[in-house]
């Protein structure tokens, strides 16, 4: 039972273009939405959040937007730069517990 | 700062080994957590201590001893593991568990090896 689905493995962008990365969750006890950044052999880096309370967080050149009611976030970088390569995931919060989606891999091509 | 730190960064042991495995932040976190990650698979969460007490375990196996000996630090012990333990073992912090905007912050995690 995966309560956290990013549902496409991988995602290829150009530099410069707007990044859109998905999540859906099926959990309406979710109530705070986490992005990690992670690269290869280390820990999740966090980027951004946001809470069940608001639709719309922004910081810098990410935004991540939240669709209570169609349990849908999504992630939009923009512009998109080589070093956003990387594998994204979605993580949801609720009751001490963190659940993560399956992860994206972007890629930024020159 | 958010700096959650884990040693050893490696650690390849035998199946009738003991070692442990150990994180620390300096943030004034009152949440420390184990996650287990397999290759190609997202963060998978073992043990939650909140005020150095252990709140959640996630029906892990005995192998696996958590301890938090004060409020920076937590250990993971290990005896008798098996080859399918090997993975990247993640120590991650919080604020706050479970309260409201809670963001945990990850280590660069230990990678175990179980020969």
């Amino acid at each position: 039972d995966q309560q956290v689905k990013q549902n496409s493995p991988s995602l290829s962008v150009q530099e410069g273009r707007i990044s859109i990365l998905n999540c859906d969750y099926t959990n309406s006890m979710f109530d705070y939405f986490l992005w990690y950044k992670k690269y290869p052999a280390e820990g999740p880096t966090f980027l951004i959040s946001i809470s069940s309370i608001k639709d719309k967080n922004e910081d810098g050149r990410f935004t991540v937007f939240l669709n209570k009611s169609a349990k849908h976030l999504s992630l939009h970088i923009v512009p998109s730069q080589p070093g956003d390569s990387a594998v994204y995931f979605c993580a949801a919060s609720a009751a001490q517990k963190l659940v993560f989606g399956q992860g994206t891999r972007l890629t930024i091509n020159p | 700062d958010t700096e959650v730190t884990q040693t050893p960064k490696h650690l390849v042991m035998g199946m009738t080994n003991k070692k442990s495995l150990k994180c620390e932040q300096h943030m004034g976190h009152r949440a420390m957590y184990w996650y287990k990650q397999k290759a190609k698979k997202p963060p998978e969460l073992m043990f939650v201590y909140s005020y150095e007490k252990l709140s959640i375990n996630e029906s892990v196996p005995s192998r696996f001893s958590p301890e938090c000996p004060n409020s920076s630090l937590l250990n993971l012990h290990l005896h008798a593991l098996q080859p399918e333990d090997s993975a990247l073992y993640l120590c991650a912090s919080s604020q706050l568990a479970g309260g409201p905007s809670d963001t945990q912050y990850f280590g660069p995690g230990t990678r175990l090896t179980v020969l």
